[in-house]
């Protein structure tokens, strides 16, 4: 079965440069949400879409942004980099049968991607 | 937050013993979520509990869950050396995202 795609899976990039993380959620899902994992932490919630529109941020920096494409693929935009970036980037996705809204409530389980090791040097 | 702490941070057992994981969160909730999540992986759904269900099970696992007190609990019976990961319990609450909370390592020896 087709599975959350993210790429890069590996990524280093120097202080102050840009940064663009991808997800390909699992196919007919309308959920894509972007997590940040620190080591040793717990995931924190960046930002999420449904039917490509914003549906829900959490803790993302000003210095980010992201956004999700007609094709349901979603790009997390990271400038100006900081040391305390360098985390694992998680993207998941869910499907929500029925919502007529956007509300950014989550119907069950999200599946994720093996996600993006961001180092920033 | 909406979430509290998991207990224990870290559990040590041995393969065939039970392991028990606590979690605990602070605002209403919808539903309840476990994950496990192995070194450097993706997090994987383990099983979902809602605000009006007391007990699940899955396989070895069973989860509880205490709306009075907020808090749940996972319990991973017969472990195995394959279990060794980390679990995180998420919640949801309204129309939020899913908050995960900090998440007990568990290591599970042969």
């Amino acid at each position: 079965a087709a599975g959350v795609i993210q790429s890069p899976r590996h990524l280093i990039k120097e202080k102050r440069e840009t940064a663009t993380l991808k997800c390909y959620p699992i196919p007919r899902h309308d959920t894509v949400y972007w997590y940040q994992q620190g080591p040793g932490q717990d995931p924190q919630f960046l930002i999420s879409f449904y039917e490509k529109m914003q549906s829900d941020k959490g803790s993302i920096p000003d210095r980010f942004s992201a956004q999700q494409f007609s094709d349901y693929h979603s790009e997390l935009n990271m400038s100006s980099l900081e040391l305390g970036d360098s985390a694992l980037y998680f993207c998941a996705s869910s499907f929500h049968p029925g919502q007529g809204e956007i509300t950014g409530g989550p119907a069950g389980e999200l599946f994720f991607g093996e996600g993006s090791r961001l180092t920033v040097l | 937050s909406q979430q509290g702490e998991e207990d224990p941070q870290a559990l040590s057992i041995q393969e065939g013993e039970n392991a028990t994981m606590n979690c605990s969160y602070k605002t209403s909730i919808n539903n309840l979520q476990w994950y496990r999540q192995n070194s450097g992986r993706g997090l994987v759904h383990l099983i979902l509990i809602r605000s009006n269900e007391r007990e699940k099970h899955s396989g070895r696992l069973r989860v509880t869950l205490d709306t009075s007190k907020k808090s749940s609990s996972l319990l991973i019976t017969a472990s195995r050396a394959a279990d060794t990961a980390s679990y995180f319990c998420a919640t949801d609450y309204g129309y939020s995202t899913l908050t995960f909370g900090k998440g007990t390592m568990l290591l599970v020896s042969p």
